[in-house]
C-alpha cells in the first residue's frame, strides 16, 4: 500500500462549489504539505503543517484552507471553487528527524473547476 | 531572493547516450539541494540530495548529480539514458526554516 494517499484522484466540479481534498499517510511523519502543480509554473506551496497544532500559509494560500485532523491526516478545502484553481494537487510529508526536509509525495488529485 | 533555475524546458536524448539536466542555484550559505522525478500520472519521487562533502552525489535509478560551487550548479546526470527515464525532473533547494522550493521542472524525453 502507498505510504501517502490522496482522495479523490480526480474531481470535476462547478464554480462556487465547496471541495475538500484529503491526504493520509502511514509514514509516521510529523510534517505535511499541500502543493499545486501548473504547467510551466512547477510546484507551488499552498499550506504546510509542521505539527498537528502548527499550520502555516505557503506562497499561494488565498482561496484555500486546511485542516490537520491528526498527525496522519491533512485536508485541503476550496470554499468556493473558481476555474483558475483547476490544477494537479499534491500532498507531501516529511520528518523533522531527517537531516534534510526530504519530501514524500502522494499520487496527486486532478481537479477541474468548470 | 533564493531560488533554483532550470534553464531548459525540455531535453531530448537518444537512448544509450549520456544525459544531463541542468540546475543552477542562487542560495546563500551552504545549500541543501535535491532532485526529484515525476513519472506520468504520478507524484514526485525523491532521487538524490546534496548536503555537504563529496561533490558527486549518487542517487536512485543510476542517476548522479554534481555540486559545483564556483558555477553554482547542481546538474543531474546519467551515463546511459533509458526510455523509461522519460519524465519530468525537478531541482529543489531547502531554505530557511527547512522550507523546500522547487524549480519549474525539465521534461526529459529519451528517444528510442
Amino acid at each position: 500500500d502507498a505510504d501517502v494517499t490522496q482522495t479523490p484522484r480526480n474531481r470535476i466540479t462547478k464554480t462556487g462549489k465547496r471541495i475538500m481534498l484529503e491526504c493520509s499517510q502511514t509514514k509516521g511523519h510529523d510534517r505535511m504539505y499541500w502543493y499545486r502543480q501548473d504547467p510551466g509554473l512547477g510546484l507551488r506551496l499552498i499550506y504546510y503543517s509542521f505539527d498537528v497544532k502548527d499550520i502555516n500559509k505557503g506562497e499561494i494560500s488565498d482561496g484555500y484552507s486546511v485542516s490537520r485532523q491528526a498527525q496522519a491526516k491533512f485536508s485541503l478545502s476550496l470554499e468556493s471553487a473558481i476555474p483558475n484553481q483547476t490544477a494537479l494537487y499534491f500532498c507531501a510529508t516529511s520528518s523533522r528527524w531527517e537531516s534534510t526536509d526530504t519530501q514524500y509525495f502522494g499520487p496527486g488529485t486532478r481537479l477541474t473547476v468548470l | 531572493a533564493q531560488s533554483v533555475a532550470q534553464p531548459e524546458d525540455q531535453v531530448n536524448v537518444a537512448e544509450g547516450n549520456p544525459l544531463t539536466v541542468k540546475c543552477t542555484y542562487s542560495v546563500s550559505g551552504n545549500p541543501y539541494l535535491f532532485w526529484y522525478v515525476q513519472y506520468p500520472n504520478r507524484g514526485l519521487q525523491f532521487l538524490l540530495k546534496y548536503i555537504t562533502g563529496d561533490n558527486l552525489v549518487k542517487g536512485s535509478y543510476g542517476f548522479e548529480a554534481e555540486f559545483n560551487k564556483s558555477q553554482t550548479s547542481f546538474h543531474l546526470k546519467k551515463p546511459s539514458a533509458l526510455v523509461s527515464d522519460s519524465a519530468l525532473y525537478f531541482c529543489a533547494f531547502e531554505g530557511s526554516y527547512q522550507k523546500v522550493t522547487f524549480g519549474i521542472g525539465t521534461k526529459l524525453q529519451v528517444i528510442p
